[in-house]
């Protein structure tokens, strides 16, 4: 029973393309992220919603447009595709919480959603 | 912003070596830091956690280390194996007064890591 699933695996699309990645968590957590990483590995934020709220909107073209129905989904959708938004997109989860005075995070990650843009 | 650097960006050893990577960090608030391990084509994984309250935390092969005043912390493995070839990434999260900083990781810069049979 995957924790955090999204999809597609792999999206392959045209310039100028609108495209949408979905991302589902059965956690129970309260906080959830869109993460990219480049072809370097390196793994940066874009989003965070906690309880569906927007809580972190990192430097992020606007034609990316996170959203959140309920805590347990996180959905992104990208407008206006551009050859540089070719990157593997990571949903993530979390439960932010103190908890007898000690933060109780525990990331877990998606499977990675490989968005090719041609 | 917080921010974290990590070194070295790639590691090749010996099977049975020793294994060592380490992460810096700007924000004396930060107050967890987690290691992921992400093989090829797969997500990243929790491998260890420490928190500021803690020096070191060992699990079987690996173990991490804590120094807040020179705000470092490192991964050591030992007896290491080919399938501990991956790449690997510290993190940190600082919180503020109030305590919350709702997770936002800042991710080290990754060290891909190769044992060689």
């Amino acid at each position: 029973d995957t924790a955090v699933s999204q999809t597609p695996k792999y999206l392959v699309t045209q310039m100028g393309n609108d495209k949408s990645i979905k991302c589902e968590q059965n956690l129970g957590h309260d906080t959830m992220y869109w993460y990219k990483q480049d072809s370097k590995k390196f793994l940066k934020i874009m989003f965070s919603y906690n309880n569906k709220e927007l809580i972190i909107n990192e430097t992020v073209p606007n034609r990316f447009s996170p959203k959140s129905p309920d805590k347990a989904h996180l959905n992104l959708h990208i407008n206006s595709l551009e050859l540089g938004d070719s990157a593997v997109y990571f949903c993530a989860s979390s439960q932010s919480s103190w908890t007898g005075g000690k933060m109780d995070y525990g990331y877990t990650f998606g499977s990675g959603t490989r968005l090719t843009v041609v | 912003g917080e921010n974290v650097e990590q070194h070295p960006s790639t590691l090749s050893v010996q099977e049975g070596d020793s294994a060592v990577i380490k992460c810096t960090y700007s924000d004396s608030a930060s107050n967890y830091f987690p290691w992921y391990k992400q093989e090829l084509g797969k997500r990243p994984q929790l491998i260890i956690d420490i928190r500021s309250n803690v020096g070191e935390k060992k699990d079987q092969r690996i173990a991490v280390t804590l120094n807040k005043t020179a705000k470092h912390f490192s991964l050591h493995i030992t007896e290491t194996q080919p399938e501990d070839s991956a790449v690997y990434f510290c993190a940190a999260i600082p919180s503020n007064a109030g305590g919350t900083s709702y997770g936002k990781l800042t991710f080290g810069q990754g060290t891909i890591l190769t044992v060689h049979p």
